[in-house]
């Protein structure tokens, strides 16, 4: 069985400066990566997903995160955070056992401030 | 272009009460999904449907049924409602059910059991 691991409910931060919000994963087979935003009373949306390759993935918005298949680990950045990225951000998981089912971690809370 | 829109927005029952949420999506798309959405857990899927004619159980189907109308549609009904299934609901669609398929999710609908 997969399950993600967010290990942040909130990160405040003020504009322009850079973030790290932190993803862990456990799976016992190849797995694949996503990031999802969900704006205030909004769907979410994909910001980036991480299938094969290239172990840093390029998203929307300016986000980027990066595989670590020894630590587990998918953590999203971005080097200058704007009052627009104010958002929940979601990590998800899916494995070639899952099909196109997704497990989500917790959720982050991205709060920016001017 | 809707994309995958979901009615109603809002909705209050007492318990015991039944509903159906609806779901359509119009980018011909193949396969369809119901996640609800509770602080801190992220979403968890309910249900979801491959391809027209299937319906597969999630991570939390108990007290939920699904019905597949047709390609485009997707329904969740709630037979006896309670305060347990006070939630977010979303559902989404992707092209197919394959990791490589971005889901798109709708705006969700607010339920609340009172």
């Amino acid at each position: 069985a997969q399950s993600v691991t967010q290990l942040d409910s909130q990160v405040p931060v003020f504009e322009e400066a850079p973030v790290e919000l932190r993803c862990n994963y456990s799976s016992s087979v190849s797995v694949y990566l996503f990031w999802y935003v969900q704006y205030p009373n909004q769907g979410l949306q994909l910001l980036l997903k991480y299938l094969s390759g290239s172990t840093l993935v390029k998203g929307i918005n300016g986000f980027e995160a990066e595989f670590n298949k020894s630590q587990t680990s998918f953590h999203l950045r971005k080097p200058s955070v704007h009052i627009s990225d104010t958002a929940e951000y979601f990590c998800a998981v899916s494995d070639r056992d899952a099909g196109n089912m997704l497990t989500f971690g917790g959720g982050t809370r991205l709060m920016v401030k001017p | 272009n809707a994309g995958v829109t979901q009615t109603p927005k809002f909705q209050v029952l007492k318990t015991g009460q039944s509903m159906t949420l609806q779901c359509a999506q119009d980018m011909n798309h193949n396969s369809m999904y119901w996640y609800r959405q509770d602080p801190g857990m992220g979403l968890r899927l309910i249900y979801y449907s491959a391809s027209e004619g299937t319906t597969d159980k999630g991570e939390v189907p108990n007290g939920y049924n699904v019905s597949r109308l047709n390609k485009r549609e997707f329904s969740l009904r709630l037979e006896s409602a309670a305060p347990s299934q006070t939630s977010v609901y979303f559902c989404a669609s992707s092209e197919g059910p394959s990791p490589y398929n971005e889901q798109f999710f709708g705006p969700g609908t607010r339920l609340t059991v009172l």
